[in-house]
């Protein structure tokens, strides 16, 4: 059964730091990408960022580009997002989700719990 | 980026009943959509795939049809626990994008 596990959440201050976790089990970790959504309160849904099965690779959403860092270690089964320079409008729940394949695209199949995060003085 | 439009904002249907949820993209985006189901306090489910893709397990009341820039989403017969939100998602560009959500209430 797929797990995904987020931790790290929780309150900052505007142009603070946080670096959440998500710790993954019970699939080939190493062979899939894997993506960070957010979601504000009472809101929908925002692609945040993907990075590659080997995390060779990541791409961010315009949003959060240059303030936001997406890595893996693969040895872990764990993923990171280091979070500088937070807004107010990063507030939200952060979702861990593992990539699947259709046709040679990848999409959010199995979602974590999620963690919370909190931008405010 | 593609702008991702559902309609009806909110949908009032009784137990029972048949619900249609439309999805409309900006842009084709062929068949690479997909349908999320969330519930609130809960993560989104993934409920289809390739727009007509039943997930692992997914009872056979759920069905999406479309391709390009229009698709649909429709529950045959709803149970108490489809009262949710519904999100439409396309992953045929980047940046991934989500529609607004339809809630589907009861009525």
């Amino acid at each position: 059964e797929v797990q995904l596990l987020e931790s790290g959440g929780g309150l900052v201050q505007p142009g603070g730091s946080l670096r959440l976790s998500c710790a993954a089990s019970g699939f080939t970790f190493n062979s899939y990408a894997m993506s960070w959504v957010r979601q504000a309160p009472g809101k929908g849904l925002e692609w945040v960022s993907t990075i590659s099965d080997s995390g060779g690779s990541a791409y961010y959403a315009d949003s959060v580009k240059g303030r936001f860092t997406f890595s893996r270690d693969n040895s872990k089964n764990t993923l990171y997002l280091q979070m500088n320079s937070l807004r107010a409008e990063d507030t939200a729940v952060y979702y861990c989700a593992k990539a699947e394949r259709f046709a040679g695209y990848s999409f959010p199949g199995n979602w974590g719990q999620g963690t919370l995060v909190t931008v405010s003085s | 980026e593609i702008v991702m439009t559902q309609s009806p904002a909110t949908l009032s249907v009784s137990p029972g009943e048949r619900a249609t949820l439309s999805c409309r993209a900006s842009q084709s985006v062929s068949s690479n959509l997909a349908w999320y189901q969330q519930t609130p306090g809960q993560a989104p489910r993934l409920l289809i795939y390739g727009a007509s893709t039943r997930a692992t397990g997914l009872p056979a009341r759920f069905s999406g049809s479309g391709s390009g820039t229009e698709f649909t989403l429709t529950i045959s017969s709803l149970q108490s626990e489809d009262f949710a939100v519904y999100y439409c998602q396309q992953f045929n560009n980047w940046p991934w994008t989500f529609g607004q959500g339809t809630k589907v209430e009861i009525k």
